[in-house]
C-alpha cells in the first residue's frame, strides 16, 4: 500500500496561472480531505470529498478554488488565476468509510506563486 | 463550533527531561481528539487519538496524552524527550471526518 500520494511535491506558478494539485488516496479509501498550511500558520480544512461528491466545502475560498474527486483517478484541487497569497503547502488526507477517525496524510504540495 | 487551542507557540526541553505540549478543546458532544506530528518539509504523521475509554492514551514513539473532561484538555506528554522529537505538533478535534487543527506547537529538544 503506497500511502497517500500527492503530486507534484513542488509547484511554481506565475500570478494569473492555474495550479492543479493531485491526490491519490490510499487503496480502499473513498474519503479525501484537503488542507492548506499557510506560512507560520496551522492547517486549515478546505474541503471534504467522497467519490464524485463534495461533502463539505466550508473551508474553500469562494472564488478561484475548486475540487473534485472523480469516479476514476485522483482528487484534484484546482486554483485558477493564482495570487501570491495562495503560496502555501497543500495537504491531502484520505480515510476509509468505516475508519473515518483514522486519516492518513500525503507529503503535501508546496505551491509558490511568483 | 468546535475548536482547539494550543497556548504555546514553542516548547523547549532538555534531552532526557519529560515534555508536555498543551492542548485545550471546545466541542459539543463527545470529542474525538488527535495529535499529529510534522517534521520539516513533510506531511503529518498520526501519533494518537482519543475517542472513548481510558483517559490515558498511548501512541507512537513513546508519546501519550491524557484526556481531562473537566479541564477540557488533551495534553501530549512523554517521560523522556529525545532530540529527534523536535518537530511541529498539532492537536486536532474531529466533528466527523474532517479535522480541525490547533495552531501548532514547535517542540525543540536540546542535547
Amino acid at each position: 500500500n503506497a500511502g497517500v500520494m500527492q503530486n507534484p511535491r513542488h509547484l511554481v506558478r506565475r500570478r494569473g496561472q492555474e495550479a492543479r494539485l493531485r491526490c491519490s488516496p490510499m487503496k480502499g479509501h473513498s474519503h479525501v480531505y484537503w488542507y492548506r498550511q499557510l506560512p507560520e500558520e496551522g492547517l486549515k480544512f478546505m474541503v471534504y470529498l467522497q467519490k464524485e461528491n463534495i461533502i463539505d466545502e466550508s473551508g474553500m475560498p469562494k472564488e478561484r478554488f475548486s475540487a473534485e474527486f472523480p469516479k476514476e483517478g485522483p482528487s484534484i484541487l484546482r486554483i485558477q488565476q493564482v495570487v501570491r497569497g495562495d503560496s502555501a503547502a497543500y495537504f491531502c488526507a484520505s480515510s476509509s468509510t468505516d475508519r473515518k477517525d483514522k486519516a492518513f496524510f500525503g507529503q503535501g504540495t508546496r505551491l509558490t506563486v511568483v | 463550533a468546535q475548536s482547539v487551542a494550543q497556548p504555546e507557540d514553542q516548547v523547549n526541553v532538555a534531552e532526557g527531561n519529560p515534555l508536555t505540549v498543551k492542548c485545550t478543546y471546545s466541542v459539543s458532544g463527545n470529542p474525538y481528539l488527535f495529535w499529529y506530528v510534522q517534521y520539516p518539509n513533510r506531511g503529518l504523521q498520526f501519533l494518537l487519538k482519543y475517542i472513548t475509554g481510558d483517559n490515558l492514551v498511548k501512541g507512537s514513539y513513546g508519546f501519550e496524552a491524557e484526556f481531562n473532561k473537566s479541564q477540557t484538555s488533551f495534553h501530549l506528554k512523554k517521560p523522556s524527550a529525545l532530540v529527534s522529537d523536535s518537530a511541529l505538533y498539532f492537536c486536532a478535534v474531529s466533528p466527523g471526518g474532517k479535522l480541525i487543527f490547533g495552531q501548532g506547537t514547535e517542540l525543540s529538544v536540546k542535547p
